[in-house]
Order: structure tokens, then C-alpha cells, then sequence
């Protein structure tokens, strides 16, 4: 199985702040990897596809970036709506396998 | 707009069985692959299973492999997963979700399995 391992497990941040969250393969998956964004309570959201495509209705200050093993997550300008726990997960191969999460909380 | 209603969540002793189902609407069901993700308390997101647009294909985590069985039947729009043998591990709140090329892009609100005597 791919295993996916994010970090880091938590950041503090202020509205306005760019954060970037990262998240490694333990083996090459393309550009076969998705981040999902979930609030207490809540289903996850779909956010970024295949790396690095934007789903259709998310803020552009959401963007994906990287291939093969490493992928970034960054929000360019934290909104007070983006704390949450952002997730990675591998779409390369069955079974598919999601990072452990970051959760972005307020500084 | 696409929805997605698990139910058949509950209290259920270890070794017993539960079937949860996912009724969908919203969208062509027949031409999209559905997954079961699942939660549990204060944890991550773990993926279970997975059948095919056309029902050809099926996999399963590990995890619960030779316990749980996805189904779905086109006439309903709605797919389920067979759990037995659950053990208290399995407690968590089982997402139902549609399949994307590269990921999983709509989900349910999820229904809580508790698995305790």
C-alpha cells in the first residue's frame, strides 16, 4: 500500500497568511493525488485534482503543486473560513490511502 | 444537486452484522464509480471500498476485506455496504461518496456505526 504522510499535523496561522502544507508518497504516484478540506462535523470537500486542477467552485487562493512523491498545498491568503483539517490522498492505486491531516488553526 | 443520504447507522454488538445504505440523486448514478470512506472519533479518513460505474469491480481495504461487501443496485440509485464481523475498530461514521477520475468529489453527511457490547 502507499502510504501518504503529511506535514505538518498542525499550523497556527493568521487571517492573511500564506500557509503551505506538504504531503510525500512512499512511492511514485504521478500526478494521482487530491486534497480534500473538512470542518468539525462536516464531510470533507473536494478542493484540488490530479495535483494541481482546481475543483470547479473553490477560491482561487487554493492551489496544488508537485508530481511523483512530493505535493504541496497552499492557500495564499488564509480567510477566516479556511481553518480546517486539510487531507491528501493517493488516487495511483487501490487501496486508496489519505495523509493523516493537517489542521490549520487560528494564531 | 448532487446528494447523497447514508442511513442504517447504529449501536451494533461486536460479531453482529449491519448493512448501511447511500441513496443518491442529482446525477446519472449508473456512470460513476461510489466509494465508502469512514471516520473514526477524532481520527483521519480511511477509505473502504469502492465498486465500478458498472459494478464490475470491487475493492476493499484490508482492513476489512472477507467482512464488508459494496453493492449497488442502478434501479435505486443507491449503493450499500455489508458489514460482519464488526469488531469495536469499526466504529466510525461511514461517508458515502462519488467517485472522481482523480479523487472522490461528492459526499454524503455520513452515518455513526458503534460497535460495542
Amino acid at each position: 500500500d502507499i502510504q501518504m504522510t503529511q506535514s505538518p499535523s498542525s499550523v497556527s496561522a493568521s487571517v492573511g497568511d500564506r500557509v503551505t502544507i506538504t504531503c510525500r508518497a512512499s512511492q511514485g504516484i504521478s500526478s494521482w493525488l487530491a486534497w480534500y478540506q473538512q470542518k468539525p462535523g462536516k464531510a470533507p470537500k473536494f478542493l484540488i485534482f490530479a495535483a494541481s486542477s482546481l475543483q470547479s467552485g473553490v477560491p482561487s487562493r487554493f492551489s496544488g503543486s508537485g508530481s511523483g512523491t512530493d505535493f504541496t498545498l497552499t492557500i495564499s491568503s488564509l480567510q477566516p473560513e479556511d481553518f480546517a483539517t486539510y487531507y491528501c490522498q493517493q488516487a495511483n492505486s487501490f487501496p486508496l490511502t489519505f495523509g493523516g491531516g493537517t489542521k490549520v488553526e487560528i494564531k | 444537486q448532487v446528494q447523497l443520504v447514508e442511513s442504517g447507522g447504529g449501536v451494533v454488538q461486536p460479531g453482529r452484522s449491519l448493512r448501511l445504505s447511500c441513496a443518491a440523486s442529482g446525477f446519472t448514478f449508473s456512470s460513476y464509480g461510489m466509494h465508502w470512506v469512514r471516520q473514526a472519533p477524532g481520527k483521519g479518513l480511511q477509505w473502504v471500498a469502492v465498486i465500478w460505474y458498472d459494478g464490475s469491480e470491487k475493492y476493499y481495504a484490508d482492513s476489512v476485506k472477507g467482512r464488508f461487501t459494496i453493492s449497488r443496485d442502478d434501479s435505486k440509485n443507491t449503493v450499500y455496504l455489508q458489514m460482519n464481523s464488526l469488531r469495536a475498530e469499526d466504529t466510525a461514521v461511514y461517508y458515502c461518496a462519488r467517485g472522481h477520475r482523480s479523487g472522490i468529489d461528492f459526499w454524503g453527511q455520513g452515518t455513526l456505526v458503534t460497535v460495542s457490547s
